[in-house]
């Protein structure tokens, strides 16, 4: 069955680092999504994009955030200046139109 | 309440028993989506149900919808160990690959 996939498993960084996070969404799926969750609390929306643009995003993903689809596979999420409240599992997700969103394993960041 | 609560917020039965979790949530919908997050694991979708549905089955889960009351149920029967998760519900605005908004979760945890 095919999976989104996410690497690396567990990122740690350093206050003002750049991470770049990567997934894999399932290659017919047109629609892809980063979420984030804190630990102990909601699964959080970033952003969603489609046909190679963001279609979505929400007041947590400012301008330290920014998505790319650098070629027919991959989907990065990118953090300029990582602060300590970046600190979460970043989710990707990927769906075909209408339907329900598949959900990757996830990034562990942690920021110190 | 927020978009997407769920109601209790943990819930611990023995196995072989029932589970239902409740999920209320304020704006109109498209879809609301169930979905089981083990431990520090990603989310595994359960069941997609659409606005214009009332019930949908899944094997041993069955979800009730009722837009009049914006709310949303999720049973689980002959509950088993290995269902010990967590469970969310998430909303779908508008059924067009944008985001999900979930709600905090159940804790639900079965007793061998």
């Amino acid at each position: 069955e095919p999976e989104v996939t996410q690497t690396p498993s567990h990122q740690v960084t350093q206050m003002g680092q750049e991470v770049i996070l990567r997934c894999v969404p399932i290659s017919n799926h047109l629609y892809f999504y980063w979420y984030r969750q804190i630990l102990g609390q909601k699964v959080e929306f970033l952003v969603s994009f489609y046909n190679n643009e963001i279609s979505e995003k929400s007041e947590i993903f400012d301008d330290q955030f920014s998505v790319e689809r650098p070629d027919g596979s991959n989907f990065t999420l990118k953090i300029r200046s990582t602060k300590l409240e970046d600190s979460a599992m970043y989710f990707c997700a990927s769906s075909a139109p209408g339907r329900e969103q598949y959900f990757g394993p996830g990034t562990r960041l942690t920021v110190t | 309440s927020q978009q997407g609560e769920e109601d209790p917020q943990a819930l611990s039965i023995q196995e072989g028993e029932n589970a239902t979790m409740n999920c209320s949530y304020k704006t109109s919908i498209n879809n609301l989506q169930w979905y089981r997050q083990n431990s520090g694991r990603g989310l595994v979708h359960l069941i997609l149900i659409r606005s214009n549905e009332r019930e949908k089955h899944s094997g041993r889960l069955r979800v009730t919808l009722d837009t009049s009351k914006k709310s949303s149920s999720l049973l689980i029967t002959a509950s088993r160990a290995a269902d010990t998760a967590s469970y969310f519900c998430a909303t779908d605005p508008n059924n067009a690959g944008n985001m999900l908004t979930f709600g905090g979760g159940t804790r639900l945890m079965v007793k061998p």
